[in-house]
């Protein structure tokens, strides 16, 4: 059983459009939540990260939304560009079992000149 | 610094073999783990550790041993390789909770 879910698996934007990928969750003691970008070849690297008594973090063009009530969160891309093009991890862990990190499926993004 | 360093970097088996692949950080982290990554399943938890000596399974364990005697390595053990074990393998290291995970660069190995 997956227990954080990502959707959508892939996504083509148009460069200066804006990416959104979601991810929900089940158990409710997660209480970190990074997202990690991957580029081909290489091993993913932290992007952003929230933790749940935060509704929303800004980094640059990259956002991550948080909705504690329906136990899912965001990652949004402003501006995006083709640079940006990787693939996208959120993920989840707790406090009470810090060595366990549980990833989701991924979003393949595509940014299109 | 090197960071996490994974060899090696590709591998062929033949199904029934056994293979370590190891894994060092020189970041003196206390938090180690592996993780296998395929397609559309993300990257999911094998093994980790929370120190020298201490180490717990993950989501996928079965087929795999670690163990963890010094604090820079990590290695991975497959007792006796399935095809079902070809994947792209990360470990990956941290100095606990809330601080980022720094991942090697992946060891891809094929199980025929």
């Amino acid at each position: 059983q997956q227990q954080v879910k990502q959707s959508p698996q892939s996504l083509i934007v148009q460069k200066g459009g804006i990416s959104i990928i979601n991810c929900a969750y089940e158990n409710t003691a997660f209480d970190y939540f990074p997202w990690y970008q991957q580029f081909p070849g290489k091993g993913p690297a932290l992007l952003i990260a929230i933790r749940p008594d935060v509704s929303e973090k800004k980094e640059g063009r990259f956002t991550i939304s948080f909705n504690k009530s329906a136990k899912q969160f965001s990652l949004h891309i402003m501006d995006s560009q083709p640079g940006d093009s990787a693939t996208y991890f959120c993920a989840a862990s707790m406090s009470s079992n810090t060595g366990k990190l549980i990833f989701g499926q991924g979003t393949t993004l595509q940014v299109k000149p | 610094n090197a960071g996490v360093t994974q060899t090696p970097k590709f591998q062929v088996l033949k199904t029934g073999q056994s293979m370590t692949l190891q894994c060092a950080q020189d970041m003196n982290h206390e938090y180690m783990s592996w993780y296998r990554q395929d397609p559309g399943m993300g990257l999911r938890l094998i093994h980790y550790s929370v120190g020298a000596g201490i180490t717990d399974q993950g989501e996928v364990p079965n087929g795999y041993n670690v163990s963890r005697s010094t604090t820079e390595d990590f290695p991975l053990r497959l007792l006796s390789a399935a095809p079902s074990q070809t994947s792209v393998y990360f470990c990956a290291s941290s100095r606990g909770y809330n601080s980022p995970l720094h991942f090697g660069n992946g060891t891809r190995l094929t199980v025929t």
